[in-house]
């Protein structure tokens, strides 16, 4: 069965640290991964996506996500945290035939000054 | 060129009442899905539909719960005779095609369902 894991309900950082959210995924087929932010009381954003051309995915806002087929891992990275980075970050597998997504639990990223 | 509309964006139902959610997909799109969002929760996946066609309601509850996407007008999710634990977020999202080769799925504001 296809599964996301997101390690981490909550992740803290202070502003200008590097920001990590952690996603590992379990998929028996070639998976394509994406990372979804939830700012409060609102839908959902893309932030990328991986459809298997490169491995590492550049998105919106600065950041960015290495997909590791031997880590079988999606993780969303960031070199220096905003204040406005503060929300709640999900990742997703395609799955179903290409027909739906599979979420993560959500990891809530805080950024202090 | 306008996103995902869902309407209302905050909805009031006491135990018993009906509730509709309607969704209209971005211009071009043809493929609409509807997700729930439980308090503290990620997102279920409940129904993926194609005009006048529901392709998989695998993640819909068996009971009160339906959807629709007519030939004409926006796609509605129905709840007939709600409960305290319907209470949650609703997001439609829509897609030109399928999933394959990884095209994105758009998501729409949400609508708020609190049951009293």
């Amino acid at each position: 069965a296809q599964s996301v894991t997101q390690l981490g309900s909550h992740v803290s950082v202070s502003e200008g640290a590097l920001v990590l959210l952690r996603c590992n995924y379990s998929s028996s087929v070639p998976p394509y991964l994406f990372w979804y932010v939830q700012y409060p009381n609102q839908g959902l954003q893309l932030l990328l996506k991986y459809t298997s051309a490169a491995t590492l995915v550049k998105g919106i806002n600065g950041f960015e996500a290495e997909f590791k087929k031997s880590e079988t891992s999606f993780h969303l990275t960031k070199p220096s945290a905003h204040m406005s980075d503060a929300a709640e970050y999900f990742c997703a597998l395609l799955s179903g035939g290409y027909n739906k997504l599979i979420f993560g639990a959500g990891t809530r990223l805080a950024v202090h000054p | 060129n306008a996103g995902v509309m869902q309407n209302p964006r905050h909805l009031v139902r006491r135990r018993g009442q009906e509730a509709r959610l309607r969704c209209s997909p971005m211009k071009g799109h043809s493929h609409v899905y509807w997700y729930r969002q439980l308090p503290e929760e990620g997102l279920k996946f409940m129904v993926y539909l194609q005009k006048e066609n529901i392709i998989d309601e695998s993640g819909m509850p068996k009971e009160r719960f339906s959807a629709e996407f007519p030939k004409e007008g926006p796609s509605i999710l129905r709840i007939q005779q709600v409960v305290r634990g319907d209470s949650a977020a609703y997001f439609c999202a829509s897609s030109s095609e399928t999933g394959s080769s990884g095209n994105t799925i758009y998501f729409g504001e949400g609508s708020w369902l609190t049951v009293v």
